[in-house]
């Protein structure tokens, strides 16, 4: 167990509504990061939120955003959904530091599929 | 395009093998070199960050080594064990974000 905790572990839904996953950080984490994993494909970088503020973005859609609240835990908005989202996403958390050398620690997920 | 790439895509041996991978990664703009370990239906795990030219980890049978210079890390298990059955992922550090490659599925059958 890692300490991440992401729900819902499962969601369905269909084209064209909009979902959030939600994550809770290790305690004393102070950074989130978000990443999506689609069949054959390495985990994407989505974007990441170091004490409430965007520190960097990746390959995130217009249609997708984020936000970290104060108590840290964070939300992935996911609007107007294609089939081709459908996928597990991934929050990870580290300790403030640098990224590219910081551990990461990943939660279990939440498989999104879109019908 | 910044590209992670790992080989092979995977790999079965027997109990009791030892097995290598390999993970190549733009040698410019090195920050660190990420490996996790990423069973099914669980998330992925942290075995090592490597920073240094030369690094080399261990942890148990499992170890890494690392050339910055020509851009690629070796992960080795020794004697492999059916619990050691993994995807295995790498992650260049770049800037601001980790590149992962697609991962090195083992299956280790007893």
């Amino acid at each position: 167990d890692s300490g991440v905790t992401q729900t819902p572990k499962h969601l369905i839904t269909a084209t064209g509504q909009r979902v959030t996953l939600r994550c809770s950080p290790r305690s004393g984490d102070l950074s989130v990061y978000w990443y999506q994993q689609s069949l054959d494909q390495g985990l994407q970088f989505l974007i990441q939120y170091y004490n409430g503020e965007e520190r960097a973005k990746g390959n995130i859609l217009e249609r997708f955003s984020a936000q970290q609240f104060p108590d840290l835990h964070s939300e992935l908005n996911l609007s107007s959904l294609e089939l081709g989202d459908s996928a597990l996403y991934f929050c990870a958390s580290s300790l403030p530091g640098q990224t590219s050398t910081d551990t990461q620690y990943f939660g279990p997920g939440t498989r999104l599929t879109v019908l | 395009i910044l590209n992670v790439e790992q080989s092979p895509q995977s790999l079965h041996v027997q109990e009791g093998d030892s097995t290598n991978f390999t993970c190549s990664f733009p040698s410019s703009n090195f920050y660190a070199l990420h490996w996790y370990r990423w069973e099914t239906a669980k998330s992925p795990e942290a075995l090592f960050v490597m920073t240094l030219n030369g690094d080399e980890k261990k942890k148990g049978r499992i170890s890494a080594t690392l050339n910055t210079k020509e851009g690629y890390s070796y992960l080795y298990i020794k004697g492999s064990q059916p619990e050691d059955s993994a995807t295995y992922l790498c992650a260049w550090g770049n800037t601001d974000k980790l590149i992962f490659g697609t991962g090195t599925r083992l299956q280790v059958f007893p």
